[in-house]
């Protein structure tokens, strides 16, 4: 089975400021990951697929980079509504392994 | 409006049974695979099962694996989860969720609200 270790897991950020979230898979996954963010209590939202595009209607601060092994979530100038909890997803291979990493929750500094 | 609703959650006593239902809307339902992704209290997100658009090809956790059963009925645009010989740590809010495909790539959008269930004596 395929791993996703997701650094760091929790992070303190003030609005405005840079944020990178790092995404490690266990094996080679190509450009096969997605980004989610969860509000508490809300179910998750995708921002993120193929690793680099944009989901339609997420705001263009959100971007994602990496393939291979490691990925990175860049958020370029945090707003408030953006402290939430955000999840890795690699959907390489068949769907009995489209595992998740265990997120990591953004908190406001 | 592209929608998921699920409903049947609730409280169970271990070793029983639940049947979980996702309403889709707003979209053609019956050309699109379904998940299930499950969330225990505090914890992250575990995927649990998927169903292709047939429901030719069906897909388990290892540890739901032989107690729950997927199913679908597109004339309904229904997706089903049904969990038997439920266990404590099935306590989680369950998630349905669509896979969407494009250029050899896949990802689960949209989600439900979810809809938790419960299991305790």
């Amino acid at each position: 089975d395929i791993q996703m270790t997701q650094s760091p897991s929790s992070l303190s950020a003030s609005v405005g400021d840079r944020v990178t979230i790092t995404c490690r898979a266990s094996q080679s996954i190509s450009s096969h990951l997605n980004w989610y963010h969860q509000k508490p209590g809300k179910a998750p939202k995708l921002l993120i697929y193929a690793a680099s595009s944009l989901q339609s209607g997420v705001p263009s601060r959100f971007s994602g980079s990496g393939s291979g092994t490691d990925f990175t979530l860049t958020i370029s100038s945090l707003q408030p509504e953006d402290f939430a909890t955000y999840y890795c997803q690699q959907s390489y291979s068949t769907p009995s392994s489209y595992t998740f990493g265990q997120g990591t929750k953004l908190e406001i500094k | 409006e592209v929608q998921l609703v699920e409903s049947g959650g609730g409280l169970v006593q271990p070793g029983g049974s639940l049947r979980l239902s996702c309403a889709a809307s707003g979209f053609t339902f019956s050309s699109y695979s379904m998940n299930w992704v499950r969330q225990a209290p505090g914890k992250g997100l575990e995927w649990v099962s998927y169903i292709s658009s047939s429901s030719s090809t069906l897909y388990y956790a290892d540890s739901v694996k032989g107690r729950f059963t997927i199913s679908r009925d597109n004339a309904k645009n229904s997706l089903y989860l049904q969990m038997n010989s439920l266990r404590a740590e099935d306590t989680a809010v369950y998630y349905c969720a669509t896979l969407l495909t494009y250029g050899g790539y896949n990802w689960f959008d949209p989600w439900g609200q979810g809809t938790l269930v419960t299991v305790s004596s």
